[in-house]
């Protein structure tokens, strides 16, 4: 139980595109998804939770035009990096937590890698 | 603020070595702790938490206790195994639930278990 998945997994775009990055909770509902960002070797730095049905809470320094992020239902949140910079290259995770459990423990997305050329 | 410290990596250890992995907390209130595991290429996955104090969390052969006369919540093993090795990350959280129940999590610890 508890899985979370991400689509895609790998993902290549040219500078200056968009690109999405789906999170879903496969056997859970989840009204709270996280969405972090990971440089290698390094720790999870959070980017913003994003609630079902209400507007993203960014954390300081993550801009929020270039970031979008949409929770439409219990077990989808989408990010969508805009305009796509080689800096922007990273691991993206998602994380989610189950809304019948009522805790505050986390369930992971396998991550998506995304380079931009 | 809130913030978790790690011991720092990589931890090169043979096969069948015990383990520790120090994680000590800086808390406003009662956090709860909790330790993720993350293979090469993969997200995150729960390897056990503790919610209350002197509460051990134990999974897969790991335990750690939560300390909060010490502000610690240290790994530990009796024997690796090569499948051990990954990154190590120490986490809290302190917001209630229904507040948001952010985690902050440690910079992580590699361990590399030779056979």
């Amino acid at each position: 139980g508890a899985v979370v998945s991400q689509h895609p997994s790998r993902v290549i775009c040219k500078s200056g595109t968009s690109v999405k990055i789906e999170c879903r909770s496969l056997d859970f509902q989840a009204t709270t998804m996280f969405w972090y960002r990971q440089f290698p070797k390094q720790s999870l730095m959070l980017m913003a939770t994003s609630n079902e049905g209400s507007k993203a809470t960014y954390e300081q320094g993550v801009e929020k035009d270039k970031f979008l992020i949409n929770h439409a239902s219990l077990t989808l949140s989408t990010l969508t990096v805009t305009s796509a910079h080689p800096e922007d290259s990273s691991f993206y995770i998602c994380s989610a937590r189950d809304l019948a459990r009522g805790s505050n423990e986390q369930y992971f997305g396998p991550g998506t890698r995304l380079t931009v050329t | 603020g809130d913030s978790v410290t790690q011991m720092e990596g990589p931890v090169t250890l043979s096969e069948e070595a015990f383990l520790t992995i120090n994680c000590t907390y800086t808390a406003t209130g009662y956090p709860s702790l909790f330790w993720y595991v993350q293979y090469p290429g993969e997200g995150l996955q729960l390897l056990l938490k503790a919610t209350k104090a002197d509460d051990k969390g134990s999974n897969k052969g790991f335990e750690a206790t939560y300390r909060k006369e010490t502000t610690s919540f240290h790994l530990e093993k009796g024997s690796v195994q090569v499948s051990d090795s990954a990154v190590y990350f120490c986490a809290l959280s302190t917001e209630p639930y229904n507040q948001g129940g952010k985690l902050i999590f440690g910079q992580g610890t590699e361990l590399s278990v030779k056979p």
